[in-house]
Order: C-alpha cells, then sequence, then structure tokens
C-alpha cells in the first residue's frame, strides 16, 4: 500500500491564482480530511468527508472547496489564492487498525507559497 | 466548540532528562489519540487511549487518560535525540466521531 499521497510536494502560487491539492489513499478509507499547518502551529481542519459524496466543513473552511466523487480521491481546490493561504496542507484518511482502535493516516503534505 | 488545548508549547531539555507534555480538553473525549511530527515530516500516529484512567507504554514513552476522560499527558523517561519532534494529542470533534481536533502541540528539543 502507498498509503496517503499528495501532489504536488510544492507550489508557489500569485495572488488570485486557483490551483487544486491532490490527495489519494488506496486504503479503502470511508473518511478522509484536509488540514492546513501554519509555521510553528497546530493542524486546523479545513473540510472532511465521511464517504463518497459527503463533505463537510472544519474549523478553517473560507476561501477553499472539496469534492468526494470517489472513496480514494479528495481534492481540495483553491479558487482565489491569497497570501493567507500560505501554509502546508495536510490530507489524511482514517481506518481501524486492530480492535477498537482507528488511526488517522497523514500524507506527506504539500508546501504552497503565497506571494 | 470544543478545543484541546496543550502545554507547554516548548520545552528544551539535555539528553537523558524527562519530558512531559499535558493535554486538557473543554468537554469529556470519548477517546485521545497522540501523534508525533518530525521536523519538516508528517504526523505519525502513536496511541489510543480510550478507558478512563487508562495507562500505555511504549518503550520509554508512557500514556495517560485522566479519569474524567478530559485530560492526557504523555511523559518520555531519559529523552534521546530522536525524540526530538512535536507532538500532538488529538479528540475527536463530535459525538458522530467524524473528524478529530488537535491540541497545537508540543515541541520538543533535545541537546546532547
Amino acid at each position: 500500500n502507498a498509503g496517503v499521497t499528495q501532489t504536488p510536494k510544492f507550489r508557489i502560487l500569485k495572488i488570485g491564482q486557483s490551483m487544486t491539492l491532490q490527495c489519494t489513499q488506496d486504503m479503502n478509507h470511508n473518511y478522509m480530511y484536509w488540514y492546513r499547518q501554519d509555521p510553528g502551529m497546530g493542524l486546523k481542519l479545513i473540510y472532511y468527508s465521511v464517504g463518497a459524496g459527503i463533505t463537510d466543513k472544519g474549523e478553517v473552511p473560507n476561501g477553499y472547496n472539496v469534492s468526494r466523487s470517489t472513496t480514494e480521491d479528495f481534492p481540495l481546490r483553491l479558487e482565489l489564492a491569497a497570501p493567507s493561504q500560505t501554509s502546508v496542507y495536510f490530507c489524511a484518511s482514517r481506518g481501524r487498525q486492530g480492535r477498537n482502535q482507528e488511526t488517522q493516516y497523514f500524507g506527506p503534505g504539500t508546501r504552497l507559497l503565497v506571494l | 466548540g470544543q478545543q484541546v488545548m496543550q502545554i507547554p508549547q516548548y520545552q528544551h531539555v539535555q539528553e537523558g532528562e524527562d519530558f512531559t507534555t499535558y493535554c486538557n480538553s473543554s468537554t469529556t473525549l470519548s477517546n485521545i489519540q497522540w501523534y508525533k511530527q518530525r521536523p519538516g515530516g508528517h504526523p505519525v500516529f502513536l496511541i489510543q487511549l480510550v478507558k478512563s484512567g487508562e495507562v500505555k507504554k511504549q518503550k520509554r514513552l508512557t500514556f495517560q487518560f485522566g479519569e474524567a476522560k478530559k485530560n492526557s499527558s504523555l511523559h518520555i523517561t531519559a529523552t534521546q535525540t530522536t525524540d526530538v519532534g512535536t507532538y500532538f494529542c488529538a479528540g475527536l470533534q463530535n459525538q458522530a466521531g467524524t473528524a478529530l481536533i488537535f491540541g497545537k502541540g508540543t515541541t520538543l528539543s533535545v541537546s546532547s
């Protein structure tokens, strides 16, 4: 299993540009998440999904959109990039590991710089 | 909404010293999870605690879940340079258990 993969690893955007951060998992997990992590800070939940076709807002959804057309993929869309969206973005999926233990697996992250 | 708070934010120790980070939730948690993030890396799952008063050990790491299920701690005995990183606790966002809310983490640095 590759686990959770994210592309690109790094991207520089100009203000007002748009882009899609890709996230794919091959563990057949229903739950998937997008977090952002600002330097020296914790993880803030942007959007999450409990299954294909179902998405919901997290703590900081403004400026982002998501879709979940398949179990494997959960792309994050930035429509009008702003400097405040400079951050590291982590995608994660959650599934069962052993008895009664659900583990969240994170992708390697996408570093985004908006200038 | 639910908040998960961690202290301290930063901790520097000499190699061989002990280290403890504390996690407090504004609401009762069904379970709590701990993650470690190495510098430049992504968070990696360490452990999950479910029962009130539960204590689990992983080599030099000891995890505790409070009796009221609103607080937790991670204690590292005799730190090593390999322990460097940020330790996060996380609790479920809502009763449906659909999303984890993470604390801001405790960043540990170790000098040899």
